[in-house]
């Protein structure tokens, strides 16, 4: 299996500019997430899906963020107008939800810089 | 709410030292406990994980162990290697859909 993968693995940017983060789960995992990373805040849940459905976006920070999954195999983050602040990297991951805890698979980030 | 507080790192340790990374929770109920490590340049990976108090979960020489009266877990290993250096995540499940909160993360350094 590939495992999760997300593109692009870098991001460069201009404030103001339309930013769109793109994720494909591993096949069969129903349970897709998406986390920010930076050194002030650590690791944050943004929003997740279960079954192609939003369960949670409180974690997204403001309306400039948005998030759709409309299959089972893809994903997209979009920033929209993007700022400074949102410079992190973003990590997808998936999992199967079944009774019991299954493990999250995570893709390998994507690096977004905004200037 | 559900919380993850970890030491602040940076640790910086010689190669065969011992190493403890503390990881204390908040949280309703009991939550299922997890370490995950970040290698440089990658995605997050479990490393071990325990669901219910008393249990050590262990993985490639890491051991933690749940204790309830604490609310603990804090991750060990009695000999680090080089290839060890990585951040360190202590994490809970939150809810269904095996929801993940994850502590700030303590990024271990080994030196030869």
């Amino acid at each position: 299996d590939a495992g999760v993968i997300q593109s692009p693995r870098h991001e460069v940017t201009e404030m103001g500019q339309e930013v769109t983060l793109r994720c494909k789960p591993i096949s069969g995992h129903n349970s897709l997430f998406w986390y920010r990373q930076t050194m002030m805040r650590g690791l944050e849940l943004l929003i997740y899906f279960n079954n192609n459905v939003p369960i949670d976006d409180s974690g997204m920070p403001e309306d400039r963020f948005s998030a759709k999954m409309p299959n089972a195999s893809f994903s997209t983050l979009k920033i929209q107008p993007s700022e400074p602040r949102d410079s992190a990297v973003y990590f997808c991951a998936s999992s199967v939800d079944r009774e019991g805890y299954e493990k999250l698979f995570f893709g390998s980030g994507t690096q977004l810089s905004v200037l | 709410g559900n919380s993850v507080t970890q030491m602040e790192g940076p640790v910086t340790l010689s190669e065969e030292a011992f190493l403890t990374i503390n990881c204390t929770y908040t949280a309703t109920g009991y939550p299922s406990l997890f370490w995950y490590v970040q290698y440089p340049g990658e995605g997050l990976q479990l490393l071990l994980k325990a669901t219910k108090a008393d249990d050590k979960g262990s993985n490639k020489g890491f051991e933690a162990t749940y204790r309830k009266e604490t609310t603990s877990f804090h991750l060990e290993k009695g000999s680090v290697q080089v290839s060890d250096s990585a951040v360190y995540f202590c994490a809970l499940i939150s809810g269904g859909y095996n929801k993940l909160i994850f502590g700030a993360g303590t990024r271990l350094a080994v030196h030869p």
